[in-house]
């Protein structure tokens, strides 16, 4: 898991803070991915970005979440208004422009573990 | 909608015998499969692919079979060895869609020394 990097590791928050849970990249890597493990289910697509544009966000929840990958520096997973439901783990992912993931697999960062109290 | 499914939620095995990981999934149109390995405490890291076209890929102690026809693959470890012990996500994905991976629930294996 080296090079991705998330932090912070643990976060928690009250019901109806905000959570701001940030991602950087693997070096050379533009394309940034977000997914959600809840308790005792498999990780779950949320939000594909690249650079200053959001490819795809069909996983996202309409309310509370947005999600943001600017020119400088890291993506930003923004949850705002917390719920029980929220706590989970969230992972990033990285890849290199133009690669499919069977030849440029994923690279996971080390997640950041949220939880509201 | 589960669209794969790793329905053995964990599996013991004694070191030096082999792991069978099994993994159904019911999208026809994924073209890719791939493996990853999860840690406690850290992100799935890939293990191993295959493509739809063929049925079977090896890299040293790890081989993934498909079954296209029954929409099965299963990850074969031999030998099993003690720091195999973790969660193995089953993944699939269909080229051109955004890249977006479908994990299954995980199996936890567990190898006894």
């Amino acid at each position: 898991n080296a090079g991705v990097m998330q932090n912070p590791r643990h976060l928690v928050r009250r019901r109806g803070q905000e959570a701001r849970l940030r991602c950087s990249p693997m070096k050379g890597h533009s394309h940034v991915y977000w997914y959600r493990q809840l308790p005792e289910e498999g990780l779950k697509f949320m939000v594909y970005l690249q650079k200053e544009n959001i490819i795809d966000e069909s996983g996202m929840p309409k309310e509370r979440f947005s999600a943001e990958f600017p020119k400088e520096g890291p993506s930003i997973l923004r949850i705002q208004q917390v719920v029980r439901g929220d706590s989970a783990a969230y992972f990033c992912a990285s890849s290199q422009p133009g690669q499919s993931l069977y030849n440029s697999p994923l690279h996971f960062g080390n997640g950041t573990r949220l939880t509201v109290t | 909608d589960q669209q794969v499914k790793q329905n053995s939620p964990s599996l013991s095995v004694q070191e030096g015998r082999i792991s069978i990981l099994n993994c159904d999934y019911t999208n026809s149109m994924f073209d890719y499969f791939l493996w990853y390995k999860k840690y406690p405490a850290e992100g799935p890291t890939f293990l191993i692919s295959i493509s739809s076209i063929k049925d079977k890929n090896e890299d040293g102690r790890f081989t993934v079979f498909l079954n296209k026809s029954a929409k099965h693959l299963s990850l074969h470890i031999v030998p099993s060895q003690p720091g195999d012990s973790a969660v193995y996500f089953c993944a699939a994905y269909m080229a051109g869609a955004n890249s977006k991976l479908t994990f299954g629930k995980g199996i936890t294996l567990s190898v006894r020394p």
